[in-house]
């Protein structure tokens, strides 16, 4: 059974500070994914990551994929206060028939002014 | 917005009741899928469509069903509702099963209250 494990489940930090969010995997896959979920709202896709080694950035968020790790890290750069919110990677075995996500438990970041 | 639309936004209900949770996917997407997210469980795959036809089960209890109509939209159905069933509900749609890119896009979710 495939397993996500987030770390750290909470994260609290300080405008202007760098950190990363680590997200481990169980079984053998080349599909990760970042979400970002405001409180009590749904999810929003950040990241799609396809293969190994694929880094990607949008603003001061980078994620990257370590398939032979089964490693993906999401690093917040000068965090600011608009980025606290709840983020979740998540897994799938990218075969038809087989495309539900497996979470992580979740890192929740609050941005400290 | 992602396109994907659920109803209703909130519903409050009594144990043993039944209700439904619909959902309608984005224009031109043939998948759909069911979540539950619960602060003791986290987010949890419920159930997959795929143009009409189940195509995945994840820990969906035998209380709950569902199906995917002609049109696409599709209906979460939870009977015999329990306290433990109170939860946040989220479909989610995709363009793609099965390829590459295939990007799950989720709707806003219905907060589920049982009392």
């Amino acid at each position: 059974e495939l397993k996500v494990e987030q770390n750290p489940l909470f994260l609290s930090m300080q405008e202007g500070k760098n950190y990363t969010i680590y997200c481990n995997y169980s079984t053998t896959s080349d599909r990760l994914y970042w979400y970002r979920q405001d409180p009590g709202k749904s999810l929003e896709s950040l990241f799609v990551l396809l293969s190994n080694g694929a880094v990607k950035q949008e603003g001061r968020l980078m994620a990257s994929l370590d398939t032979k790790a089964r490693l993906s890290t999401l690093h917040i750069t000068a965090a600011v206060h608009d980025l606290s919110a709840t983020y979740f990677c998540a897994v799938d075995m990218g075969n038809f028939g087989n495309e539900k996500l497996t979470f992580g438990t979740g890192t929740r970041l609050t941005i400290i002014p | 917005d992602s396109g994907v639309t659920q109803t209703p936004k909130h519903l409050i209900t009594a144990t043993g009741q039944r209700v439904t949770l619909r959902c309608s996917p984005r224009s031109g997407d043939l998948s759909v899928y069911w979540y539950q997210q619960s602060l003791d469980q986290g987010l949890q795959f419920l159930i997959q469509y795929y143009n009409g036809e189940e195509r995945a089960k994840g820990n969906i209890l035998e209380r709950f069903s569902a199906q995917q109509f002609p049109d696409l939209h599709s209906e979460l159905n939870l009977s015999s509702l329990e306290l433990g069933d109170s939860a946040l509900y989220f479909c989610a749609s995709s363009p793609h099963p099965g390829q590459a890119w295939n990007e799950q896009f989720f709707g806003p979710g219905t907060r589920l209250t049982v009392l």
